[in-house]
Order: structure tokens, then sequence, then C-alpha cells
């Protein structure tokens, strides 16, 4: 499967818990983003990243939200402390080249439920 | 700031009929422009996209979308509604400058009557 993988498809935590969401892009694609969809809203950005640097993370949360993608291995987004007002579904998208008119394709996104 | 409206979040058509969902944006740059079409419980997938070659962008499923600056709008549309075409249609700008953050819009939910 060349495609965008996510994993897990599916995840429940508790309040106060973490959450980490993986993300591997597509064979030789070195830049990522982070959308979240809330229910009955599109995807808002939170953050992109290429190989072992932050580009842009203005759509992140300032607290209890962090991404890395480093050298070797998935990109992931880590949650702590959760509450349910995090409860959603985050997608990743991977990229070639980062460029504006680059496409960018999407993996299968982590529903995320906070209990 | 870029910003994309979509008219109507729910729209609903014949088989047979034509498609046509409304997509207008704002954008202080030369915007490029996208469609991707979401099915229930998936990802995104890439309808067509606009980066400022021909106004008239076709993409798969039969989909077309145009491009006018004048409107500044960018509809979706398709001559004759299938019944797998029902799903969740988001219109998405680049942010500006030479990032390809997307900003969306809240989403078209296409069902099609048989």
């Amino acid at each position: 499967n060349a495609g965008v993988m996510q994993n897990p498809r599916h995840l429940v935590r508790r309040r106060g818990q973490e959450a980490r969401l993986r993300c591997s892009p597509m064979k030789g694609h070195s830049h990522v983003y982070w959308y979240r969809q809330l229910p009955e809203e599109g995807l808002k950005f939170m953050v992109y990243l290429q190989k072992e640097n932050i580009i842009d993370e203005s759509g992140m949360p300032k607290e209890r939200f962090s991404a890395e993608f480093p050298k070797e291995g998935p990109s992931i987004l880590r949650i702590q402390q959760v509450v349910r007002g995090d409860s959603a579904a985050y997608f990743c998208a991977s990229s070639l080249l980062g460029a504006s008119t680059d496409t960018q394709y999407f993996g299968p996104g982590t529903r995320l439920t906070v209990l | 700031a870029q910003s994309v409206t979509q008219l109507g979040s729910h729209v609903s058509v014949s088989e047979g009929a034509l498609v046509l969902l409304r997509c207008n944006y704002s954008s202080s740059v030369p915007p490029y422009l996208f469609w991707y079409v979401q099915y229930p419980n998936q990802g995104l997938q890439l309808l067509l996209k606009y980066t400022s070659a021909a106004t008239l962008v076709k993409g798969i499923n039969g989909f077309e979308a145009e491009f006018k600056k004048s409107e500044t709008s960018f509809h979706l549309t398709k001559p004759s509604a299938h019944m797998s075409d029902a799903a969740e249609y988001f219109c998405a700008v680049t942010s500006g400058g030479s990032q390809g953050n997307l900003i969306f819009g809240k989403g078209t939910k296409l069902s099609v009557k048989p």
C-alpha cells in the first residue's frame, strides 16, 4: 500500500490520558500536514512538518498538543491530558514538494473519542 | 487572509441530474484551489485542482470546475449524477505564500436520489 497510513484508526481515551496518533507519509514524501475535523466542520490546519523540522504550527493549540517528524519513523501527533473537546477526526496528509500547488494525499484519519 | 465559503451544507439531486456545488473564495494573492471528496469514515481524495493554468479544470469521476476570478468562484459540476457520487465535498484554498497549508470550507453533503 503506497498511500498515507495512519494508526490507530480509532482511539478511545479517558480525560487526562495521553493520545498518540501516527502518520506514515507516502513513499518519497517528506512533507507532512496534520488537520483536525470537528463534527459538522471542515478540516482545520494544525501543523506542517518536514523531516526533523516544524515549519508551521500556527494551527496548533498552545498547550497539550505537540508534533514531530523524526528522521526515521512516522510523524507523531501527541495530545497530553486529553479533554472531551479533543474528540475529533485527525487527518494526516503528505506531499512531495510542500509547495502551494502540490497535491496533498490524505490518510484515512484517526477518530479520537475522549470519555 | 484566505478563506473559502461553500454555499449549501446539503444538496440533494436525482440520479442523472446536474450536480452543482458552490464555492467562493477570498484571497489576497492569486489562489490555488482544490476540490476534495470524502466518503464516510474515509480520508479525503483529490477531485481536481486549479493552479493558474486553464480556468476550466477537469477532474476524476466526470467532475469539473471553472475558476472565475471576477466572481471569486470555483464551483464544482458534473453533468449527470450517479448514486456513487453521494459523499461530502470540500473546497479548499492554499493559505498563501510558498507553503501548501490548506484552508477548507465547511463542506457540502451531496445526496443522490434514485
